[in-house]
C-alpha cells in the first residue's frame, strides 16, 4: 500500500461543475495535509492546507479532512478551464516526513 | 518579492560530467529540499536540510550531492555516478516542519 494514494485520472468535468479530488493516506498519526496545483511544465504551487477534521474553505476551494477514515479531499466549485492541472496531495506523517501522492490530472471542459 | 530562484532553467549534461543546479531563497526559511520529477511521475526526495551546515539523504540520494553553507542557498550537484539524470529538478523550502512548501520554478536537466 502506498503511503499517499490518489486516483491518477484524468478527471474530466464540465465548466461550472464541482470537481472532487480525493486522497487517502496510511499513517494514522499524520498531522498536516496539503494540496498543490501543478500546471503542465511548471512547478507545484500550494493552494490549500488543512490540519484538523472538517472543512476549510478558501474562495472556490474547499479542503475536507477525515482523520478517522484517513481521507482528505479537495472540492473546486464553479470549475474553470484554468483549473485544468495536476493536483498533488501531500501529507506530513507522524515521523515529520512529507509524502506526496502521484497526483490527479483534472480537465475542465469549456 | 520573496521566493525561491532556481537556475538555470534548462541544463544539458554530457556523459561523465558533473553539473550543479542552483537554488536560492529569500524567504528566511530554515528547511530546504531537492526533489526529482520524471514525466508522469510523482515527486521523489533527493536531499533535504533543516539547518545550515546540516543535510540528510532522501529516498534517491545516490549520484547526487548537496551543501548548505548559507541559509539562503542549497545547491545540488548531479555527479557522473547518477546514471539516469534526465528529469525535472525542483527545489523547495519551508519554515516549519508542519508548513507547506514553496517551490522554485525548476531546472530541466537533459543528458546529451
Amino acid at each position: 500500500q502506498k503511503e499517499v494514494e490518489q486516483n491518477s485520472g484524468p478527471l474530466s468535468v464540465p465548466e461550472g461543475a464541482i470537481a472532487s479530488l480525493n486522497c487517502t493516506y496510511s499513517d494514522r498519526v499524520s498531522q498536516s495535509f496539503f494540496w498543490y496545483r501543478q500546471y503542465s511544465g511548471k512547478s507545484p504551487e500550494l493552494i490549500m492546507s488543512i490540519y484538523s477534521n472538517g472543512d476549510k474553505e478558501d474562495g472556490r476551494f474547499t479542503a475536507q479532512l477525515n482523520k478517522a477514515s484517513q481521507y482528505v479531499s479537495l472540492l473546486i466549485r464553479d470549475s474553470q478551464p484554468s483549473d485544468s492541472a495536476t493536483y498533488l496531495c501531500a501529507v506530513i506523517t507522524g515521523g515529520f516526513k512529507t509524502i506526496f501522492g502521484a497526483g490527479t490530472r483534472l480537465f475542465v471542459k469549456a | 518579492d520573496g521566493g525561491i530562484t532556481q537556475s538555470p532553467k534548462y541544463l544539458f549534461r554530457k556523459e561523465g560530467q558533473n553539473v550543479t543546479l542552483s537554488c536560492e531563497q529569500n524567504l528566511n526559511h530554515d528547511a530546504m529540499y531537492w526533489y526529482r520529477q520524471d514525466p508522469g511521475q510523482g515527486l521523489r526526495l533527493i536531499y533535504y536540510s533543516q539547518i545550515v551546515n546540516d543535510f540528510q539523504k532522501g529516498d534517491i540520494a545516490e549520484g547526487y550531492s548537496v551543501s548548505r553553507e548559507k541559509k539562503e542557498s542549497f545547491p545540488l550537484t548531479v555527479t557522473s555516478a547518477q546514471k539516469n539524470p534526465t528529469a525535472f529538478y525542483l527545489c523547495a523550502s519551508s519554515n516549519r516542519e508542519n508548513y507547506g512548501y514553496t517551490f522554485g520554478s525548476g531546472t530541466r536537466l537533459t543528458v546529451v
